[in-house]
């Protein structure tokens, strides 16, 4: 089955500590995306990536990094210096084919205490 | 920059009626799509409806139809009999037309069905 997986479901960190949050997808999708949604909100951009070894700061970026060394995989780093990690965070990723409509993965609920 | 905004927190309505989510949005582009997401206590968000801002015609899946008055920049959701399996988060977006662009996204209206 194609699409777009998130691991691990539920992640616990301590403060202080850098985690990465894992998205692979096998829909050959060229562009990958990170969203952040906090209760009650809707989702926000934080990076994105057209191509390979490419992408681009969103919305709230600061905090965060990214990498995208194969077109399957973008991992998302939250690392110590974003102030409010906890969050669920959304993996999504489109295709020209589709006309960027973007697919989203089931997400990973981190929780930084 | 571009906004949505969605002003009912919550809606509620009776399983088999109809009810209507209410969206307005504001942007500068001329072309770009707005979508309609549901999101269901598991979380996946899902794709209920899609409508590209070059036609006039409102955009329908089933049950679920849209009215667009893009001079008004509103964009509202309408869902027919609805169901139990309908209670869930709704979230009206906005997409540039032109590549890869990112989802701006309301604040959502929780949805609640009445048996």
């Amino acid at each position: 089955d194609g699409g777009i997986t998130q691991s691990p479901k539920y992640l616990f960190r301590k403060e202080g500590q850098n985690v990465t949050l894992s998205c692979e997808q096998n829909l050959n999708h060229d562009a990958m995306y990170w969203y952040r949604q906090d209760p009650g909100q809707g989702l926000r951009l934080i990076y994105y990536s057209q191509i390979v070894n490419d992408f681009q700061k969103g919305d709230i970026a600061e905090g965060y990094s990214v990498s995208r060394e194969k077109k399957e995989s973008f991992p998302l780093t939250v690392t110590s210096a974003q102030k409010n990690p906890t969050a669920f965070y959304l993996c999504a990723s489109s295709s020209l084919d589709r006309d960027y409509e973007q697919y989203f993965g089931p997400g990973t609920r981190l929780t930084v205490t | 920059a571009q906004t949505v905004t969605q002003s009912q927190p919550e809606m509620s309505v009776q399983e088999a009626e109809t009810v209507t989510l209410s969206c307005t949005y504001d942007t500068s582009e001329s072309d770009y799509y707005l979508f309609w997401y549901k999101q269901p206590p598991s979380r996946q968000m899902i794709l209920v409806i899609r409508q590209e801002a070059y036609k006039q015609q409102n955009a329908t899946e089933n049950r679920f139809s849209v009215n667009f008055q893009k001079a008004a920049k509103s964009f509202s959701l309408k869902i027919s009999d609805s169901q139990l399996g309908d209670a869930a988060m709704y979230f009206c977006a906005y997409r540039r037309s032109q590549g890869a662009q990112k989802l701006v996204f309301g604040q959502g209206t929780r949805l609640t069905i009445n048996p």
